[in-house]
């Protein structure tokens, strides 16, 4: 069965701070990997897409790394803004999967002053 | 705006009531989604369109849920006697086709069932 496991489930930091949060998949065969930022009550928003030959990517203060032989991803934060306070859901793609996306449950990040 | 647009962004209920929903897609986008997301849980997958073909449905989508989209452009997704479980957000996303993957989703529509 195709899961995706975030680590933590939440995690509260101080502005300025750095932080990595953690997803692993076994999803299979494996296509691309996806992490979304959504805000409390609004819809997830993409931050980063990563193919299978990617290590890593960057988007601002964002940086995710991608290991496919171990199957983990992982998503860092530079610097922290108390505009990161949102949750993040890593969304792993099967090859042939048609519309099959599989998401994991999210890390919901607080950063705090 | 051409990103995905959803009305109502709010939705009280009572039990029992029916109530539907709207979802407006990125205008060059053959497939629309329709996704159910609790407090504190990622998306489950309900439902997509491929135009107006609905070509796949969740075993989450009960009797009581229908989908739509009619003209291959907008979707509506009703709730027929709505329970307190249906109480969540209902996200729609849509993507270009042959790219599910790239799926642009829409504010949500948060639904509670009193």
């Amino acid at each position: 069965k195709n899961q995706v496991e975030q680590s933590p489930q939440s995690l509260i930091i101080l502005e300025g701070k750095n932080c990595t949060l953690q997803c692993n998949y076994t999803v299979s065969p494996f296509s691309n990997l996806r992490w979304y930022k959504q805000d409390t009550g609004r819809g997830p928003v993409s931050l980063t897409i990563m193919t299978f030959s990617e290590n890593t990517k960057s988007n601002g203060r964002y940086t995710a790394t991608l290991d496919a032989d171990t199957k983990q991803s992982s998503l860092h934060i530079t610097a922290s803004q108390l505009s990161d306070s949102a949750s993040y859901i890593c969304v792993v793609s099967a090859v042939n999967a048609g519309n099959m996306l599989t998401f994991g449950g999210g890390t919901r990040l607080m950063v705090k002053p | 705006d051409t990103g995905v647009s959803q009305d109502p962004r709010h939705k009280i209920t009572k039990r029992g009531q029916n109530v539907t929903f709207r979802c407006d897609p990125i205008s060059e986008h053959n497939r629309l989604y329709w996704y159910r997301q609790t407090l504190g849980q990622g998306p489950e997958f309900l439902t997509y369109f491929q135009n107006e073909a609905q070509l796949e449905k969740s075993r989450l989508l009960s009797d009581r849920f229908s989908a739509e989209r009619p003209k291959g452009s907008f979707s509506t997704l009703e709730i027929q006697r709505t329970e307190q479980g249906d109480s969540a957000m209902y996200l729609c996303a849509s993507s270009p086709s042959g790219q599910a993957y790239e799926q642009y989703f829409g504010p949500g529509t948060r639904l509670t069932v009193t």
